[in-house]
């Protein structure tokens, strides 16, 4: 079985642009989350899709957003980037099957984001 | 509000010898804790997981133990290996899973 997929792997972009960062899900995997990954920040969490429902959501501002479609792929949305914005972004799926509060989740391999 | 901390950005351990990781955490509602290793270039990839009905559990060379009127836990790695050098992300879950900022740990030859 295929593992979770991220496109692009890297991305350059400048200050004031948009971006968007696609993740394909384990296949059977209902539930997309996506983290950042920053040196001094660790890993935190964006939000998280389940059937095309955003479920949950970080304290990231509203630049941040995502969607996701009928076959589960997922696209996060940065708009207006700032520096900070540079960061490993990560998309992890699982395949939530309902009933308990823990779902283990796979991830991709992340994309790098760096804003100029 | 740091709900998963990990007070350690970094260990060394010589190899063989037994590598501990620790982790606190605040929120009393979460009830699944997990440990993720991450290699440079790579996404988190799970390593092991214990309910907080547990105690402690063991997986090979890899042995998580909870503590939960501490709100801590922490991770042995015995022995320890060169490959065993990774940042490693405690996390806790109960709606959502929140992660620690990571220890990276480097195993000396």
């Amino acid at each position: 079985k295929a593992g979770v997929t991220q496109t692009p792997r890297y991305l350059i972009k400048t200050r004031g642009q948009q971006v968007t960062l696609s993740c394909s899900p384990i296949s059977g995997h209902r539930s997309v989350s996506w983290y950042q990954q920053t040196p001094g920040q660790g890993l935190q969490f964006l939000f998280e899709y389940f059937s095309e429902t955003q479920r949950n959501k970080g304290n990231f501002p509203g630049r941040f957003s995502g969607r996701q479609f009928s076959n589960s792929r997922s696209e996060m949305n940065v708009s207006t980037l700032e520096l900070g914005d540079s960061a490993l972004y990560l998309c992890a799926s699982s395949q939530d099957t309902g009933g308990g509060s823990y779902n283990e989740q796979f991830f991709g391999p992340g994309t790098r984001l760096t804003v100029l | 509000d740091q709900q998963v901390k990990q007070n350690s950005p970094s260990l060394s351990v010589q190899e063989g010898r037994i590598s501990i990781l620790n982790c606190d955490y605040t929120n009393s509602m979460f009830d699944y804790f997990l440990w993720y290793k991450k290699y440079p270039a790579e996404g988190p990839t799970f390593l092991i997981s214990i309910s907080s009905i547990k105690d402690k559990n063991e997986d090979g060379r890899f042995t998580v133990f909870l503590n939960k009127s501490a709100k801590h836990l922490s991770l042995h790695i015995v022995p320890s290996q060169p490959g065993d050098s990774a940042v490693y992300f405690c996390a806790a879950s109960y709606d959502k899973i929140i992660f620690g900022k990571g220890t990276r740990l480097h195993i000396l030859p």
